[in-house]
């Protein structure tokens, strides 16, 4: 399968703890996104990457966020002192600039 | 900024009929405008997109999608309507999406 893949796919954690998820683009795509999607809402963007550069970053995006592509291919997304409020779907999607993204099967995220 | 909205929640239609899904965007500069589809169980995919020239867009399954500048409008259509077109739909503008709509089709 040479689409996009995130791990792990379901993430279960106690309020307090870090996560890390995982995402690995399609391979010739040098921007990845990540976006969190809850029950009955659209993507919400987070922040995307153009090779290894964070290029945006939403406002919305608290500090205990923090993304990282080190070498332009995966990327992971980091959620430190995790709140109820942080259980959603994580999505991550690639493409080429200016294309339609690839997206990920997600990372259901739940904080207990 | 750039912000998307989409009229309708939840849609309910019977077979055969026609669709017609808004979505307007708000932003001033050049747009890329996508709708996309996930299906219960699925990834979001594409439906189709327009980036500029013709501003009736075709895209799979059916779908068509017009850009009307005047109006910030994209709204997606479909002549008839399939139970398999049920699924949730996005509008998007580059990166923002909107909330999405509902479709159920009833057969």
């Amino acid at each position: 399968d040479t689409g996009v893949s995130q791990d792990p796919r379901h993430k279960i954690t106690k309020r307090g703890q870090n996560v890390t998820f995982r995402c690995d683009p399609i391979s010739e795509h040098n921007r990845l996104y990540w976006y969190r999607q809850t029950l009955g809402q659209g993507p919400e963007f987070l922040t995307y990457f153009q090779n290894e550069a964070q290029l945006e970053k939403s406002r919305l995006l608290s500090d205990r966020f923090s993304a990282e592509r080190p070498k332009g291919s995966f990327s992971t997304l980091e959620i430190q002192r995790t709140e109820q409020g942080d259980s959603a779907m994580y999505l991550c999607a690639s493409s080429l600039p200016g294309n339609e993204q690839f997206f990920g099967p997600g990372t259901r995220l739940t904080v207990l | 900024a750039q912000s998307v909205s989409q009229h309708n929640h939840h849609v309910i239609l019977s077979e055969a009929a026609s669709l017609e899904l808004g979505c307007n965007y708000s932003y001033g500069g050049t747009v890329n405008l996508f709708w996309y589809v996930q299906y219960p169980g699925q990834h979001l995919q594409l439906l189709l997109k327009y980036f500029s020239g013709d501003p009736l867009v075709k895209g799979i399954k059916g779908f068509e999608a017009e850009f009307i500048k005047s109006k910030f409008s994209f709204n997606l259509r479909k002549p008839s309507v399939q139970w398999s077109d049920t699924a949730e739909y996005f509008c998007a503008l580059d990166m923002r999406f909107g909330a999405g709509t509902r479709l159920t089709v009833k057969p």
